[in-house]
C-alpha cells in the first residue's frame, strides 16, 4: 500500500521533448506538492495545491504546468526540456495540520541529454 | 525569506551520539521539522517542533530555540543505518502550506 506514487521512477529525454511524471497519494490528504531537488541535493518547492486548486506556484518557468484532476492526483507536465531541468523531482502531500510532516513520493529521476 | 544553514557533512561512529545544526534567517513560521533521505530515497519525517524545547522520538531528539534562530537533530546510539542526509525544514507562516528546506547534513557512520 503505496501512500504516494510517483511514476516513472527514472526518465532520460532528449532536449526538447516533452513528458510528464504522474502522482497519486491514497492517504485522504488536502495539499499536494511538488519539489526538485538539483544535484547538490537542495530541496525547493515548485507548486502546492490544495483540493485541486494551485496555491503556490515559485516562479516556476511556464515549461512546467501541473495538473490536479482531483485531489488525490497532482501531475507535471513539462514542455520542450532544456538539461538544466535534470533534477530529482518529487511529489508529497500532507495534512493541513503543522506538525504531521509531509509524505513523499519515491522521485522522478529526470536526466535531459 | 527564509534561509536555512546546515553543516554539509558530519562523520561519527556507530554507538556515538552527534547533533546537526541548522541555524536560520526568517520572517516568522509555525514550527522547525527535520527530514532523513538515503541516498536514492524518499525524504521521511522525523521530527516537529512548534513550541521551543527538546521534542525525544526514540534515539533521535530535535531542539528548537526561536530566540537564538537555531534548532539541532540530536542522534543516539547510531547505527549504520543512520548514515543518510538529514534536512530541517520551516513551515512559513505566510498562509500558504508548504516547507523551505535547509542546505542538507550528510551523516556519514563508521564501524
Amino acid at each position: 500500500d503505496t501512500a504516494v506514487s510517483q511514476t516513472p521512477k527514472y526518465l532520460v529525454t532528449q532536449m526538447g521533448n516533452d513528458k510528464s511524471i504522474k502522482c497519486e497519494q491514497n492517504l485522504g490528504h488536502d495539499t499536494m506538492y511538488w519539489y526538485k531537488q538539483d544535484s547538490k541535493k537542495f530541496l525547493k518547492i515548485m507548486f502546492s495545491y490544495n483540493n485541486k486548486e494551485l496555491i503556490i506556484n515559485e516562479t516556476v518557468p511556464n515549461r512546467f504546468s501541473p495538473k490536479s484532476p482531483d485531489k488525490a492526483h497532482l501531475n507535471l507536465h513539462i514542455n520542450s526540456l532544456e538539461l538544466g531541468d535534470s533534477a530529482v523531482y518529487f511529489c508529497a502531500s500532507s495534512q493541513v495540520v503543522q506538525g504531521d510532516g509531509y509524505t513523499f513520493g519515491s522521485g522522478t529521476r529526470l536526466t535531459v541529454v | 525569506g527564509q534561509s536555512l544553514e546546515q553543516p554539509s557533512e558530519v562523520t561519527a561512529v556507530e554507538g556515538a551520539i552527534v547533533q546537526i545544526n541548522c541555524t536560520y534567517q526568517t520572517s516568522g513560521f509555525y514550527g522547525l521539522s527535520w527530514y532523513q533521505q538515503h541516498d536514492g530515497g524518499a525524504p521521511t519525517f522525523l521530527s516537529y517542533n512548534a513550541l521551543d524545547g527538546l521534542e525525544e522520538t526514540g534515539r533521535f531528539s530535535s531542539f528548537l530555540s526561536r530566540s537564538d534562530s537555531y534548532g539541532y537533530l540530536l542522534l543516539q546510539e547510531l547505527q549504520m543505518k543512520d548514515s543518510a542526509s538529514y534536512f530541517c525544514a520551516v513551515s512559513p507562516n505566510t498562509g500558504f502550506q508548504k516547507l523551505v528546506f535547509g542546505t542538507g547534513t550528510r551523516l556519514l557512520v563508521s564501524p
